[in-house]
């Protein structure tokens, strides 16, 4: 079975600019949660997704939006990328319950210059 | 609001020999899981052990086991017999009914030949 992809691995940005990340999940997994990793604060929670419709948000600005589609597909959009929001994102999918193991994809390297 | 702290930025454990990572955590629901995950460097985060907060008797997985301390809040992971290849970021993670992860910073283990 594949495991979960993310689309694309690495990212060079601009500040100001805004960049729109990518995540497949596992086949047949329905709920699909973002994460921002940076050394030191490890995996800060942006958002879950579950059958197209968010569950549940972190503290993060307005700046950061996902979505999801029929297909489970997620993405997730910055705008007005900062210096800050360099970080590795990875995206995780599973069933949708609580005690469910998360699957994580490798990440998208994201550097804002 | 829930907190996962994870005290030990980084540890050291000789190959073969014993190592607990401790993890303590804070929350009033009475109902959640907790989770151990492991990120060697440069591939994807996989889970080591699970346990949920409605069982007494610790979770074990091979050379993993947790000591999982309800009352205290407080849930570590003991890596017996250690191999090289479980060098790796070790993070703290929980889990209830708010279908949202919280993550420690984690821990840095090293493996010394």
């Amino acid at each position: 079975k594949a495991g979960v992809t993310q689309t694309p691995r690495y990212l060079i940005k601009t500040r100001g600019q805004q960049v729109t990340l990518s995540c497949s999940p596992i086949s047949g997994h329905r709920s699909v949660s973002w994460y921002q990793q940076t050394p030191g604060q490890g995996l800060q929670f942006l958002f879950e997704y579950f059958s197209e419709t968010q569950r549940n948000k972190g503290n993060f600005p307005g700046r950061f939006s996902g979505r999801q589609f029929s297909n489970s597909r997620s993405e997730m959009n910055v705008s007005t990328l900062e210096l800050g929001d360099s970080a590795l994102y990875l995206c995780a999918s599973s069933w949708g319950r609580s005690s469910d193991e998360q699957y994580f994809g490798p990440g998208t390297r994201l550097t804002v210059t | 609001a829930q907190t996962v702290t994870q005290s030990q930025p980084e540890m050291s454990v000789q190959e073969a020999e014993t190592v607990t990572l401790s993890c303590t955590y804070d929350t009033s629901e009475s109902d959640y899981y907790l989770f151990w995950y492991k990120q060697p460097p440069s591939r994807q985060m996989i889970l080591v052990i699970r346990q949920e907060a409605y069982k007494q008797q610790n979770a074990t997985e091979n050379r993993f086991s947790v000591n999982f301390q309800k009352a205290a809040k407080s849930f570590s992971l003991k890596i017996s017999d250690s191999q090289l290849g479980d060098a790796a970021m070790y993070f703290c993670a929980y889990s209830s009914g708010t279908y949202k992860y919280i993550f420690g910073t984690g821990t840095r283990l090293k493996v010394l030949a």
